[in-house]
């Protein structure tokens, strides 16, 4: 079946350090490719998508990469701030099936020091 | 306009018992999800409804079931509760049921079972 694996964490960084979050995936059919984020006492957000292979997502100031030919899904962010400091979740939707079921990746914890 | 809301917050039941979730969907939107997010990892899908139909089903025992009104509202149902079922119930819409619809995340439902 379907799976995300990403780096586990804490990852703790510097403000204005450079960011990765390693995400690779396994999937049967041709997945769109999610980054979430979770702050604290807050539900998920979508923080950006790729859909297809070689498609860039990005959003403020995050981006990721859709390579098909190693299954990954990277997240990075070139200065990472203060207010960054949350849960990142990698997922994918394998449009093989009908609905938009999501499969999360066990999520990794950023933590930005001033 | 009001975002995807979730009650209770927060429930503590004790092993045996019953316990009912409800979510209220952005409005528009007609497809609704439930997650299971266990403290540390990410979330699992357990159902997605849309236009009040299943359209799919997580791998969760039968002790789970959910339905949705005609007002696109949702109840996640849980019988017989377990220690294992202690988690953040997470509620998701979406306007419609591809994989290709953006997600809105509620801030979920804390269950404690005792």
């Amino acid at each position: 079946g379907d799976s995300v694996t990403q780096m586990e964490g804490p990852v703790t960084l510097s403000e204005e350090a450079f960011l990765t979050i390693n995400c690779t995936y396994t999937a049967t059919g041709y997945p769109s490719l999610f980054w979430y984020v979770q702050y604290p006492g807050e539900g998920l957000q979508l923080l950006l998508k790729a859909t297809k292979a070689d498609d860039k997502g990005s959003n403020k100031g995050f981006e990721a990469t859709y390579r098909k030919e190693t299954t990954s899904f990277h997240l990075e962010k070139g200065s990472v701030q203060v207010s960054d400091s949350a849960v990142y979740f990698c997922a994918l939707s394998d449009r093989g099936n009908a609905g938009n079921m999501l499969t999360f990746g066990g999520g990794t914890r950023l933590m930005v020091k001033p | 306009d009001a975002g995807v809301t979730q009650s209770p917050t927060h429930l503590i039941k004790t092993r045996g018992q019953h316990v009912t979730l409800r979510c209220s969907p952005i409005s528009g939107h007609k497809s609704v999800s439930w997650y299971q997010q266990v403290l540390g990892q990410g979330p699992q899908f357990i159902f997605q409804y849309y236009e009040k139909e299943e359209r799919g089903r997580g791998n969760f025992p039968d002790r789970f079931s959910a339905r949705q009104f005609p007002n696109y509202s949702s109840e996640l149902n849980v019988n017989a509760l377990l220690l294992g079922d202690s988690a953040l119930y997470l509620c998701a819409s979406a306007l419609g049921p591809t994989t290709n619809e953006k997600l809105f995340f509620g801030s979920g439902t804390q269950l404690s079972v005792l």
